[in-house]
């Protein structure tokens, strides 16, 4: 099993409609959590980290389950820019190693 | 400004040579990380080092070397050794052992020739 699962999607979103999507992770004892967004050929670029309560960056809401071991982004009113690959990271407890996910991708369509 | 950056941006390398690409922050992070990144696939961890003069192999370190002289430079080796090293691969530094979030550079695109 993947230390880090997301659904690589597409998903396909009209303009102004809202997105969620899942990332699951194994070790129960990772402490941070964090999304990145990679455009195509490009370094990934944090987007927002994920905290215990669940937080909100305008249209971006992160959520964490600990219990379930899974972590959401949900993209309200999606723009065009919202197209690109959205990352899921999990530090690997202790030591801190950090895992990626593969990625879902969204696709914002006019 | 701070930040992370990788040299070169592209490099070609014929069979059988060994190539170093370049990684230096002056962000003062602690940790630093090579990734490498095939098309339409995610991120793998190459190597990872968290303090001077040490660091630990990731999930894919065969073929690959690194060092850690100062804090600032954490450079990559591809040698002969690795069969398919045509990739992307990004460098990163966080702060804190990955309890913090990681800042990568522009990547490095390798490709044999």
């Amino acid at each position: 099993r993947k230390e880090v699962e997301q659904d690589p999607g597409p998903f396909n979103v009209p303009e102004g409609a809202t997105v969620a999507f899942n990332c699951t992770y194994s070790n129960s004892a990772s402490q941070s959590f964090f999304w990145y967004r990679q455009d195509c050929r490009k370094e990934p670029k944090l987007l927002m980290s994920v905290y215990s309560s669940g937080n909100e960056d305008g249209r971006f809401t992160a959520q964490l389950n600990r219990a379930s071991q899974y972590i959401s982004l949900l993209i309200r009113d999606s723009k065009l820019s919202d197209s690109a690959t959205y990352l899921c990271v999990v530090n690997g407890g202790g030591w801190g190693k950090l895992q990626f996910g593969a990625g879902t991708q969204v696709v914002v369509t006019p | 400004d701070g930040g992370i950056t990788q040299s070169p941006k592209y490099l070609f390398r014929k069979e059988g040579q060994n190539v170093t690409l370049s990684c230096e922050q002056n962000l003062n992070h602690d940790a630093m990380y090579w990734y490498r990144q095939d098309p339409g696939q995610g991120l793998r961890l190459i190597y990872y080092s968290q303090i001077v003069n040490d660091f630990q192999k990731g999930d894919i370190a065969e073929g690959y070397s690194v060092s850690r002289e100062k804090k600032e430079s954490f450079p990559l080796t591809v040698t002969s050794a690795q069969k398919n090293p045509t990739a992307f691969y990004l460098c990163a530094s966080s702060m804190d052992r990955g309890n913090t979030e990681a800042f990568f550079g522009q990547g490095t695109r390798l490709t044999v020739v």
